[in-house]
């Protein structure tokens, strides 16, 4: 089915490790985006994308890089993993001149 | 900088009773409103957007939502839940067309149905 796709589902990271969550769309978006999910704190945008080659910071970006080297890929890397990074990200896309987004399932990432 | 709050955290309700969840939302320009809901361990799946013409706007599911702009308000009503209604919901606001800015999420209502 066309959509969002996100993997892993699960990991556990140890404190330094580093690792790339994977999103990938099939709906040729233009617009990707990376949110972080923390019990009762809703979701906050971490970096986006408006096109391949093109990236900017959300709200909160510390910790986290991305790329975009196709419309389909939008991956999240952490470098130094941390505590604090323990959550659940959600990767969306969207086309340009709509509005709404497609959310994938999620990663759930637990930093020990 | 715009801002969305959600004031219920938990809310109960019974089987085939109707149901409201609350939204304030703070914005700049014209606002474009939308409603998630979220099942335990699933993604987030659109129940319905508004971005422009009639404010009570349909979406799936049976939920509707209201946008009053005098009160800074979008609020979910449902006639009659269903058990399987059961979930958390999230209103958000952003820019549609050809803004490319995220959504902003407010922290979200848990809705628990009793039988």
């Amino acid at each position: 089915n066309a959509g969002v796709t996100q993997t892993p589902k699960f990991r556990i990271l140890k404190i330094g490790q580093s690792m790339t969550l994977q999103c990938a769309q099939d709906m040729n978006h233009n617009y990707m985006y990376w949110y972080r999910q923390d019990p009762g704190m809703g979701l906050k945008l971490i970096y986006y994308s408006v096109g391949a080659g093109i990236t900017d910071k959300g709200e909160v970006p510390n910790g986290y890089n991305v790329s975009r080297s196709t419309t389909e890929d939008f991956p999240l890397r952490l470098e130094l993993a941390a505590p604090s990074q323990t959550s659940v990200y959600f990767c969306a896309s969207r086309d340009r001149g709509r509005v709404g987004a497609f959310f994938g399932q999620g990663t759930r990432l637990t930093v020990v | 900088a715009q801002s969305v709050t959600q004031p219920d955290i938990h809310i109960t309700v019974s089987e085939g009773a109707s149901l409201e969840l609350r939204c304030n939302y703070s914005y700049g320009a014209t606002p474009y409103l939308f409603w998630y809901v979220q099942s335990p361990g699933q993604g987030l799946q659109l129940l319905l957007k508004y971005f422009s013409g009639d404010t009570l706007v349909q979406g799936i599911k049976g939920f509707e939502a209201e946008f009053k702009r005098s009160q800074s308000s979008f609020n979910l009503r449902k006639p009659s839940v269903h058990w399987s209604d059961a979930a958390e919901y999230f209103c958000a606001v952003g820019a549609g067309g050809g803004g490319a800015d995220g959504l902003t999420f407010g922290k979200g209502t848990h809705l628990i149905i009793q039988p």
